[in-house]
This record gives structure tokens, sequence and C-alpha cells, in this order.
């Protein structure tokens, strides 16, 4: 296993188009987190799965954003209707449950344009 | 609500030095608290994860204290190379919903 992978690395997008993130967490690793940062901050919770259960959700999170893990494996991220606001780098982090240390992909970086 | 804060923002020092890096918390029920480091565009790296009921992790050449009853910990890291350079973030998990609260980061420059 080599990690959090998150594709793509890098997507462009105009206005008022709808984008798609993957991540696929660490296999075995039952927790998986979105978070989303932009230039010189730190990352902001997003949405957090413990298996398939979506059992948090950040009010950053607007109905523009859903979010998916069907399965309990990788996990999706939608944007609807994209506006300049949401170019951020989007980033992925799985852990196991439990007092465990979380380990993020390299994340999204998403530019609406 | 919990705030993570980090000082100093950016940092400068010539390679081979020791130097500290501070994070503070202002909610001191947390389950864990982790160092991360973010090299410019990339996503992140844990460094080291404390356990609330520890006082401190080493990796290496970093090692990284926790006190929980004043809120704040430090990385420490020991003779500085321009590798070293980078975003270094510190982030807290709390008792109540295991989220990551984050700090904004100290950007570290290490001279040759």
């Amino acid at each position: 296993d080599t990690g959090v992978s998150q594709n793509p690395r890098h997507k462009i997008t105009k206005r008022g188009q709808n984008v798609t993130f993957r991540c696929d967490p660490i296999s075995e690793h039952n927790r998986l987190y979105w978070y989303r940062q932009t230039l010189g901050q730190g990352p902001e919770f997003l949405t957090y799965f413990q298996n398939e259960a979506q059992l948090e959700k950040s009010r950053l999170l607007s109905d523009r954003f859903s979010a998916e893990r069907p399965k309990g494996s990788f996990s999706t991220l939608e944007i609807q209707r994209t506006e300049q606001g949401d170019s951020a780098m989007y980033l992925c982090a799985s852990s196991l449950i439990g007092n465990t240390e979380a380990f993020f992909g390299q994340g999204t970086r998403l530019t609406v344009v | 609500k919990q705030e993570v804060t980090q000082i100093p923002a950016a940092l400068s020092v010539p390679e081979g030095e020791n130097l500290v890096l501070n994070c503070s918390f202002t909610d001191s029920a947390i389950y864990n608290l982790q160092w991360f480091r973010q090299d410019p565009g990339k996503g992140l790296t844990s460094l080291l994860l404390i356990q609330s009921s520890q006082r401190e992790q080493t990796s290496g050449r970093l090692n990284a204290s926790l006190d929980k009853s004043s809120g704040r910990s430090t990385l420490y890291i020991a003779a500085s190379q321009p590798g070293d350079s980078a975003t270094y973030l510190c982030a807290v998990e709390n008792d109540s919903n295991y989220q990551l609260i984050w700090g904004a980061g100290t950007k570290l420059i290490i001279k040759p």
C-alpha cells in the first residue's frame, strides 16, 4: 500500500461546472476525512466518514458539496456549480479508529476560473 | 471552540542551529496533538503524534512536547538542515468530535 491517493492532482474548471475528486485511503483504515486548505492557512475540516457512514459535516460544506464513501472504501467529493471561492487544495486523510495518526494524500488543487 | 495558534508565522535560521516551533491551543480537552510538515503545493506529512496522556515524542532529530494544562506544544528540531525547510503545522484532535483543528503553520527556512 503506497498511502493515501488522491485524483486528480490538479483540476481547472470554469465557474458553474461540476467537479468530482476521488480519494483512496490506506486499505485497512476505517476513518476518512476531507479538508480544504487555502493559501497560507491551515486546513479546514469538511467532513468525516467512519466506514461508509458520514458521521460529521462542517458548516463549510454547503448544499453544493456532497461526499460519499460507498462500501467504506474510496471516497468522492463532488462540488456542483463551482464558484471562484471554491478554489483551494482539497485534502483527504485516513486513519484507524482510536487514537492514531492521520495520514494525508497529496491533495487535489482546484482552480475555478 | 478550540483555537490553535502557531508562533512565529515564519522563521529563518542558519543551517546547523537548533530551533523550537510553538503551538498553543485554547481547550485542553484533546485526544492528541500532531505535528505535520508541508512542502510547497504538496500534501501533509505526519511527523509526530502525542497522545493526551503523553508528555513528549521523539523521532530522529525531532522532539515534540505537550503540556495539556497550559495548552502548549513545542517542536524541537536539532541540527537543522536545508532539507528541513517547509511549513510546519500542528493540529489537535478534540475529545468530542475527532476533527483535527489546525494552526496556520510556521514557515521555516534553513539557510545553507
